[in-house]
């Protein structure tokens, strides 16, 4: 059974970082092309970047809003997906999940349960 | 960026009733298009995919169908389980999400 499960959320300072990671079972993270995903109130559901399979050439790519203070990464031997979160601001406070694409597109059949980060002074 | 636009936000309707959810792309985005199903507290759950290919364990009240700028999530006969947000999704060019329509039982 797949199976996602984030952790590492919390509440942290603007300028703060923070790092979530998603365990992942039921599959290897390797073979599979995973994003991360935020939610908020206000803007919805945002793409926040991804990660392709390594036999895809595990090229990373970022939304304009994180690129240059979010990193994607992979540990294959813990089957586990990383979100580095460098220079945070207000508008980063979001339920982020992790999950698992469909072959190789960008639409999603696994999810994890999502984990708060909340950004404030 | 690819612009993804729901209507209407919210809607009510009686167990039964045809629903129907409309998506609008800002350019074309081929079939390239997922709906999800969202519960307070629950991540998305993937209903449809490729516009129109229902996703394995998904019951067949759903249903998707359009191409190019316009699709359509229809539920035949709404049940109160369906009491939810629905989010269209394109994977055209990287991926955006639409802004989503509550769904109520009456």
């Amino acid at each position: 059974e797949v199976q996602l499960v984030e952790s590492g959320g919390g509440l942290v300072r603007p300028g703060g970082s923070l790092r979530l990671s998603c365990a992942a079972s039921g599959f290897t993270l390797s073979n599979a092309w995973m994003s991360w995903v935020r939610q908020t109130p206000g803007k919805g559901l945002e793409w926040v970047g991804r990660i392709k399979s390594k036999t895809d050439g595990g090229t990373i790519d970022y939304a304009a809003p994180v690129k240059g203070r979010f990193t994607i990464s992979r540990d294959d031997s813990e089957n586990t997906l990383y979100l580095q979160m460098n220079s945070l601001q207000t508008e980063d406070t979001a339920a982020y999940y992790c999950s698992k694409g469909v072959g190789v597109h960008n639409f999603f059949d696994y999810w994890g349960q999502g984990i708060l980060v909340t950004v404030s002074s | 960026d690819i612009q993804m636009t729901q209507s209407p936000s919210t809607l009510s309707a009686s167990v039964g009733d045809r629903v129907t959810i409309t998506c609008r792309a800002s350019q074309s985005i081929s079939v390239w298009l997922a709906w999800y199903q969202q519960k307070p507290g629950k991540a998305p759950k993937l209903l449809i995919y490729k516009a129109s290919s229902l996703e394995s364990g998904v019951p067949s009240r759903f249903s998707g169908s359009g191409s190019g700028t316009e699709f359509t999530l229809t539920i035949s006969s709404l049940q109160p389980d369906d009491s939810a947000t629905y989010y269209c999704q394109q994977y055209n060019t990287y991926l955006t999400f639409g802004g989503g329509t509550k769904v109520e039982i009456k």
